[in-house]
């Protein structure tokens, strides 16, 4: 079936360091690609979304690329703020079905 | 607007009873998915409706879980005889359109979740 892997964590940055949080899937045929964040106390949200390969989704400062020969999609920011210390998914959904990763803490420090 | 609401947010059950899960999703949308997350896990697929229909139950870990969605709006998830293992925190999504054939995406958006622990 199909399998989302993304790097482990906790991960902890000062304030206006650059994040990168890796994620890899696997998947017969091509899936739609998404990181949600969870910040504490509350339900998960849709950060990102790229539905083809190539495509950039893009919010709040974050950005991840569609990468279909490296089978990744990797989350970027240039400056983190300590707002954005919560815990990011990587998901992938095809067929009706979505396939999280295990989820990664980010705490930034001020 | 309102969001996705669950109740109970806790849920305390000693094993072997059976608890019942509720998921109100956002006014109108079609699609409702059900989700399991172990702790320190992403969430795992438990099964989809679109509308009353349930479409997809194949992430039901046994016969012991069951969903309804009667009327196409409010959903429960019923866990009978509950187990140790079945401590996780449940979630709900509901999307506003149903999943097309080809299985494109709609986003879903997400409940807070009913934390279950089985004694």
């Amino acid at each position: 079936g199909d399998s989302v892997t993304q790097m482990e964590g906790p991960v902890t940055l000062s304030e206006e360091a650059f994040l990168t949080i890796n994620c890899t899937y696997t998947a017969t045929g091509y899936p739609s690609l998404f990181w949600y964040v969870q910040y504490p106390g509350e339900g998960l949200q849709l950060l990102l979304k790229a539905t083809k390969a190539d495509d950039k989704g893009s919010n709040k400062g974050f950005e991840a690329t569609y990468r279909k020969e490296t089978t990744s999609f990797h989350l970027e920011k240039g400056s983190v703020q300590v707002s954005d210390s919560a815990v990011y998914f990587c998901a992938s959904f095809r067929a009706g079905k979505s396939t999280f990763g295990d989820g990664t803490t980010l705490t930034v420090k001020p | 607007g309102a969001g996705v609401s669950q109740s109970p947010r806790y849920k305390v059950a000693k094993r072997g009873q059976d608890v019942a899960l509720r998921c109100d999703p956002i006014s109108g949308h079609v699609s409702l998915f059900w989700y399991q997350q172990a702790l320190g896990q992403g969430p795992e697929f438990l099964t989809y409706f679109q509308n009353e229909a349930q479409l997809d139950k194949s992430g039901l870990p046994s016969d012991r879980f069951f969903a309804e969605r009667p009327e196409g709006s409010v959903s429960t998830l019923k866990i009978q005889r509950t187990q140790q293992e079945d401590s996780a925190v449940y979630l709900c999504a509901s999307s506003p359109e149903r999943i097309g054939l080809a299985g494109e995406y709609n986003e879903q958006f997400f409940g807070p979740g009913t934390r279950l622990t089985v004694l």
